[in-house]
């Protein structure tokens, strides 16, 4: 099956700076890479999400890349705000649509 | 649009009995639905995958005596955790696929298990 490894697991950064989360997975035929942000006790929430047909997508703040070759994945947040506290997660999904899950990120922004 | 509810909340037990949770998909109807169990400060770990009318598929270690699942709708799939341990205590979490092209899993809100 599919195997997700994500680093760091932990990651402190000053309001303003950037954070980026990476993630590796084994499996060469997923083709759906989803990042949930998850606050304690909280549903998983989808922020962004990239397909194997796309190397790079942004959404405001936010942005995915992708690299097939190396089967890797990293997520970037931009000017941090403390509201972007939370644990992220990324996945990765074969054919079958499962989601197998990285260990997460607990991300803390100091104000 | 696309959301998911899960019932209960919360749920408080005693070990040796047992438990259902119920996951809806209230504007959608979904073509699969999957359970997965978290643990305190881990990662969501999936237990099985259901489609409508039909046996569940469960992940390795799962055991399906213990953790029955039924997908009797396009909108309702439930979990029953039977004869409950301490260590069954846990975030258990579903999802909902509508499928049409998106890839896109719909989280319901989570039930917290606490078995005494």
């Amino acid at each position: 099956g599919e195997n997700v490894e994500q680093h760091p697991s932990t990651l402190s950064v000053q309001e303003g700076d950037s954070a980026v989360i990476k993630c590796t997975y084994s499996d060469s035929a997923s083709n759906y890479f989803p990042w949930y942000k998850q606050e304690l006790g909280k549903r998983p929430q989808l922020i962004i999400d990239i397909r194997s047909n796309v190397g790079e997508k942004k959404d405001q703040r936010i942005a995915v890349t992708l690299n097939k070759t190396a089967k890797h994945f990293s997520l970037h947040i931009t000017e941090t705000q403390p509201e972007d506290s939370a644990v992220y997660f990324c996945a990765a999904s074969p054919n079958d649509y499962k989601l197998s899950f990285g260990a997460g990120t607990t991300v803390t922004v100091r104000a | 649009g696309a959301v998911v509810s899960q019932h209960p909340s919360w749920v408080i037990c005693k070990s040796g009995t047992s438990v259902k949770i119920e996951c809806r998909s209230l504007d959608f109807q979904a073509t699969t639905m999957f359970w997965y169990r978290q643990f305190p400060k881990q990662s969501l770990m999936l237990m099985a995958t259901s489609n409508e009318g039909s046996k569940a598929t469960y992940e390795q270690g799962v055991e399906k005596d213990k953790f029955l699942i039924n997908h009797a709708s396009l909108t309702l799939s439930t979990l029953t955790v039977t004869s409950a341990h301490p260590e069954d205590s846990s975030f258990y979490i579903c999802s909902a696929y509508e499928g049409r092209g998106s890839y896109e899993q719909y989280f319901g809100p989570g039930t917290r298990l606490t078995v005494t």
